[in-house]
């Protein structure tokens, strides 16, 4: 079985600065991928960014770079130079074994961007 | 790529009645998933598909719930009898191999 918690229902940022997303996770899985998903007012699911467990580099793409810490199960997602249409609901979710892609989801963290 | 297409966008019904929903995948993606989506939560897994084999379904898929992926293309979701707690956001994801998925815009469901 696998579980994701996210321990921050919301998270405000002021325009322009840095913000991280907390997800702990936990699988019994050796090989997995971890993910981030933004899902907007619209509520369309949008992949922000991917990281592959074997992989000791943090994934980056543009301003989202995650934090991926194996032996803590610990997956943050830091959002710099926070943008107004980077608001919506921030999704934290495992897969792994002989189930990929069946997603495992956080509960999610509300992030409020300030002008 | 014109990305995962679902229809209906919204359905109102009344309990009782049956609902079926559709999903056409990007092409050439051989893995098709439903999710389910209650509000203020994650989505939460239902079934998937690779080709016209469902090869899962979660427990959370009780017997008014079927879901068909004829000839691996388009998949539909069908509920009968529906009920209140069936009111949700229905996702579907495709994927080429299950690494990486990419979702619809799912279709809300409000069982009155």
């Amino acid at each position: 079985a696998q579980t994701v918690t996210q321990s921050q229902p919301e998270m405000s940022v002021q325009e322009a600065e840095t913000v991280t997303l907390s997800c702990t996770y936990d699988t019994s899985e050796s090989d997995y991928y971890l993910f981030w998903y933004k899902q907007p007012p619209s509520r369309q699911m949008i992949l922000v960014i991917r990281q592959e467990a074997y992989k000791q580099q943090n994934a980056t793409e543009n301003r989202f770079s995650v934090n991926f810490q194996k032996a803590a199960k610990s997956f943050s997602l830091k959002i710099s130079d926070s943008q107004l249409g980077d608001a919506a609901m921030y999704f934290c979710a495992v897969t792994g074994g002989t189930s990929y892609g069946k997603l495992t989801f956080g509960q999610g963290t509300i992030l409020t961007v300030h002008p | 790529d014109t990305g995962v297409s679902q229809n209906p966008r919204h359905k109102i019904t009344k309990r009782g009645q049956n609902v079926t929903f559709r999903c056409d995948p990007i092409s050439e993606h051989n893995r098709l998933y439903w999710y389910r989506q209650t509000l203020g939560q994650g989505p939460e897994f239902l079934t998937y598909f690779q080709n016209e084999a469902q090869l899962e379904k979660s427990r959370l898929l009780s017997d008014r719930f079927s879901a068909e992926r004829p000839k691996g293309s388009f998949s539909t979701l069908e509920i009968q009898r529906t009920e209140q707690g069936d009111s949700a956001m229905y996702l579907c994801a495709s994927s080429p191999s299950g690494e990486k998925l990419f979702f619809g815009s799912g279709t809300q469901l409000s069982v009155l």
